[in-house]
């Protein structure tokens, strides 16, 4: 099974501070994403990757940086948390070739106060 | 507006009866693939389906990709199937994976 970490798992944060969330895979696979998940609304788009160093925008990038800096990291940052962003973050990864079924890891769970 | 249209939203079921879902998308959708979200959270890839039909267990997906539809069967439920199951496709021909709102199963004893 294809592996995908995500660290932390749990975090509180203060309205205005800033939040890195890292994510890890040891899949060998080209693209990443994040996704966020707010009841009521299922899983989100926020950004995603195909290769080291080139990020691409997804459905609700605004308040979201990314970062690729290798193939196996991808990092999602919140410069400037705002209560909105309260919610689950999950980063998920899959090859572009054959088989592409997306893998999740546990996600974090973000509370912005 | 909506690219993947997901029914029911929820569905209740006694154990033992069978399930069918729906997954309904845009023309520009391609490669679709169904997940199951246990209660505590955790997301599992169950089919990557583009076109035609495969099976797991008593899993069943089915992908017509010209009717624009995808459907998920479940024989035989179980407690354990209750939680939430979503789909998802590329945007086009991107890798550009957008969720439905998923279909919410809870299966009684």
């Amino acid at each position: 099974e294809a592996a995908v970490t995500q660290s932390p798992r749990s975090k509180v944060a203060v309205t205005g501070g800033k939040v890195t969330l890292s994510c890890h895979q040891t899949n060998n696979h080209d693209y990443m994403y994040w996704y966020r998940q707010d009841t009521g609304h299922g899983l989100r788009l926020i950004h995603y990757s195909y290769v080291a160093d080139s990020t691409e925008k997804g459905d609700i990038p605004d308040g979201y940086k990314a970062s690729r800096p290798s193939q196996e990291n991808f990092s999602l940052i919140l410069e400037l948390a705002s209560l909105s962003q309260t919610a689950v973050y999950f980063c998920a990864s899959r090859t572009g070739v054959s088989n592409e079924r997306l893998f999740f890891g546990h996600g974090t769970k973000l509370s912005v106060l | 507006g909506q690219q993947v249209q997901q029914s029911p939203a929820s569905l209740v079921l006694q154990e033992g009866e069978n399930a069918e879902l729906q997954c309904n998308f845009s023309s520009t959708a391609t490669r679709l693939q169904w997940f199951y979200q246990h209660p505590g959270g955790r997301l599992v890839s169950l089919f990557y389906n583009p076109s035609g039909t495969k099976h797991t267990g008593r899993l069943t997906s089915t992908t017509v990709t010209n009717e624009r539809r995808g459907s998920l069967h479940i024989s035989s439920s179980q407690t354990t199937d209750s939680g939430t199951y979503f789909c998802a496709i590329d945007r086009g021909n991107t890798r550009k994976l957008i969720f439905g709102l998923g279909t919410t199963l809870q299966v009684q004893p």
